[in-house]
């Protein structure tokens, strides 16, 4: 059974870049088929999808973000990473990773709570 | 960009009664690449239902999905305690993936 689990920094100062780390238990990133991918939740609010990884190279983003992401992978370690540059307190989310096969997301990491504060 | 419109914003039932919540597209999701996900409060969503109709393993039968095109409905046929939650549709028909704002399932 495929697992999730997100790792980084709680806290980022602003104008900083916001990095975690989603670790795949259970499965390879490096099998294909499958489009590995952040979501985050602003406090209070809805879903926000942020973009994916697939093939272990290929991969799309929001349009909204796109200019201040990267979406990585280390198949030696499996696991999957998300940069985020110049944060502002906007970015403050719990962002979660997940797996995807056509789209629909499954199965999810529990989700890191990052804030952006100074 | 597909934006989903979910409504009602809340509903209030009791437990046994029926829900039915609504999803609707501004464009018509293609294939029919539509899900529906359960959260509680502090945690991860949960993938009830895919392809518009299909559900994940371990959903249970109360669950079902159905529409097509650009309007889409989520139904639990008799509400469990454990449903109250909120639940998302998204779409995954484009490659800019969206989801709709939500619709909370309370006791009434």
């Amino acid at each position: 059974q495929v697992q999730l689990q997100e790792s980084g920094p709680g806290l980022v100062k602003p104008s900083q870049t916001l990095s975690l780390t989603c670790t795949v238990s259970g499965g390879s990133i490096s099998s294909g088929g499958y489009y590995w991918s952040w979501i985050r939740q602003h406090p209070g609010k809805g879903l926000e999808w942020i973009g994916y990884i697939y093939n272990s190279r290929s991969t799309y983003y929001n349009p909204s973000l796109k200019s201040r992401l990267i979406i990585s992978a280390d198949t030696s370690k499996n696991q999957f990473s998300l940069n985020l540059s110049s944060v502002t307190a906007a970015d403050t989310a719990v962002y979660y990773c997940a797996r995807a096969i056509r789209g629909e997301l499954d199965p999810w990491g529990q989700g890191a709570l990052v804030t952006v504060s100074s | 960009e597909i934006v989903l419109t979910q409504s009602p914003g809340t509903l209030s039932l009791s437990p046994g009664e029926r829900a039915t919540l609504s999803c609707r597209g501004s464009q018509s999701v293609s294939s029919s690449y539509l899900g529906w996900y359960q959260q509680k409060p502090g945690q991860a969503p949960r993938l009830l239902i895919y392809g518009a109709s299909t559900r994940a393993a371990g959903v249970p039968d109360r669950f079902s999905g159905s529409g097509s095109g650009t309007d889409f409905t989520l139904t639990i046929s008799r509400l469990e305690p454990e449903d109250f939650a909120v639940y998302y549709c998204q779409q995954y028909g484009t490659s800019l993936w969206t989801f709709g704002q939500g619709t909370k399932v309370e006791i009434k």
